[in-house]
């Protein structure tokens, strides 16, 4: 199984500032690899997928870059409704496995 | 507008068996491939299982941890995906979360069920 390690567990931050999380994988999952944004008490909402391709409806605020083991999602600006956890998923290999998270909030 | 509703969820003892379902709308159910994802209390995200649609078998990926207790199936003709869930273990408490997989991915995702395993 790969197994996804996303840091730092915690981003504080301000607004208007950048925020960069990193999402590193065991093994190469070459450019599978998902972003998703959750708050609290709602679904998770996917960001980007194969590693760099905003979603339907993104903000480019938003972007996903790296490949093989090393991914990062960066969010230029940040706005007050950006503060949220974030999770990272591979699709390369099953079973499909999930990085314990990144929250990102207020400073 | 693309729409997933999950229903079924409560409280269920250990051993005992409870069917999820997952009602679409807004889109033709039989083009996509379906995912299932849990939540624990307070947890991160964990894959159940995915569903390809007809044009691709149809065929079923578990994760280890549900494969042999859990099934997925699902019904074109009403566009409804199921999660049938038996022998349940206080660890399968969680949100059960249905999705249409973007690939592999959880492409649109419906608010979720909440299932909790206790006696």
């Amino acid at each position: 199984e790969i197994v996804l390690t996303q840091s730092p567990a915690t981003l504080s931050l301000s607004p208007g500032e950048r925020a960069t999380l990193s999402c590193r994988a065991s093994q190469s999952v070459s450019s599978y690899l998902a972003w998703y944004q959750q708050k609290p008490g709602q679904a998770p909402r996917l960001l980007i997928y194969d590693a760099s391709n905003r979603a339907t409806g993104i903000p480019a605020r938003f972007s996903g870059s790296g490949s093989e083991t090393d991914f990062t999602l960066t969010i230029s600006s940040l706005e007050p409704e950006d503060f949220a956890v974030y999770y990272c998923q591979q699709r390369n290999n099953w079973p499909l496995t999930f990085g314990g998270g990144t929250k990102v909030e207020i400073k | 507008e693309v729409q997933l509703v999950e229903s079924g969820g409560g409280l269920v003892q250990p051993g005992r068996s409870l069917r999820l379902s997952c009602t679409a709308s807004g889109f033709t159910f039989g083009d996509y491939a379906m995912s299932w994802f849990r939540q624990a209390p307070g947890k991160g995200l964990e894959w159940v299982g995915f569903i390809r649609n007809k044009a691709y078998g149809g065929t079923i990926e578990y994760a280890a941890s549900v494969k042999g207790r859990f099934t997925i199936s699902r019904d074109d003709s009403k566009s409804i995906a199921y999660l049938q869930m038996n022998s349940l273990k206080t660890e399968d408490t969680a949100v059960y979360y249905c999705t249409r997989a973007l690939a592999g991915y959880g492409g649109v995702w419906g608010k979720g069920t909440t299932v909790t395993v206790s006696s």
